[in-house]
């Protein structure tokens, strides 16, 4: 049963445009969630979290959005550059575990 | 800090042999995270460790998989007999409660492919 579902498996973004990719989840236990970037033969790395007591944190090009009521939550690079082409992970956590989804692989067009 | 070190990068073999995978954590860590990637499922958290104890092993597929922690700074996955379903990439986590950060750091991965 996923928990985590990421329904865009891959998406195309030209340079300096806006990048959403989007990460509903199903466990209202949900308490923090974070996104993870991964590069081809590389382990994930973190790249930015949210509290469920927020519903937006930015980070420079990076923000994430989160709608509890609708368990939906958005990461928005803008502008988008040709290194943020990678997979990103959806993660949110309750206690010990994260629960990661499928992933979508962004590819920014210079 | 090296980071998590995991080894071998890449590992092929052939169905019914054993396979080991092993992972070296970031010092000072006292959670140590299994994982598995697939196509299909994505990141996939086989088993966890703290403070070399396993916690939580419901992830772990079937009986073939076993995982230890003889110490903090060392852990082995194994593999006894391997099937062509368990080619994956496996990756190993370690974190630190209380550091501030909340995350886990990931090593590089071991991409296993059984012929």
């Amino acid at each position: 049963d996923q928990q985590v579902k990421q329904n865009s498996p891959s998406l195309s973004v030209q340079e300096g445009r806006i990048s959403i990719l989007n990460c509903d989840y199903t466990n209202s236990m949900f308490d923090y969630f974070l996104w993870y970037k991964k590069y081809p033969a590389e382990g994930p790395t973190f790249l930015i979290s949210i509290s469920s007591i927020k519903d937006k944190n930015e980070d420079g090009r990076f923000t994430v959005f989160l709608n509890k009521s609708a368990k939906h939550l958005s990461l928005h690079i803008v502008p988008s550059q040709p290194g943020d082409s990678a997979v990103y992970f959806c993660a949110p956590n309750t206690g010990n575990q994260f629960y990661f989804g499928t992933g979508t692989s962004l590819t920014v067009i210079p | 800090d090296a980071g998590v070190i995991q080894s071998p990068r890449h590992e092929v073999t052939e169905m019914g042999q054993e396979v080991t995978l092993r992972c070296k954590p970031i010092s000072g860590h006292d959670y140590l995270f299994w994982y598995r990637q697939t196509m299909m499922r994505g990141l996939e958290l086989l088993i966890y460790f703290n403070n070399n104890v396993p916690i939580d092993d419901s992830g772990m597929p079937e009986d073939r998989f076993s995982a230890k922690m003889p110490n903090a700074s060392f852990s082995t996955l194994k593999i006894q007999p391997s099937e062509p379903r368990d080619s994956a990439v496996y990756f190993c986590a370690s974190r630190e409660r209380g550091s501030g950060l909340d995350t886990q750091y990931f090593g590089p991965g071991t991409r296993l492919t059984v012929l």
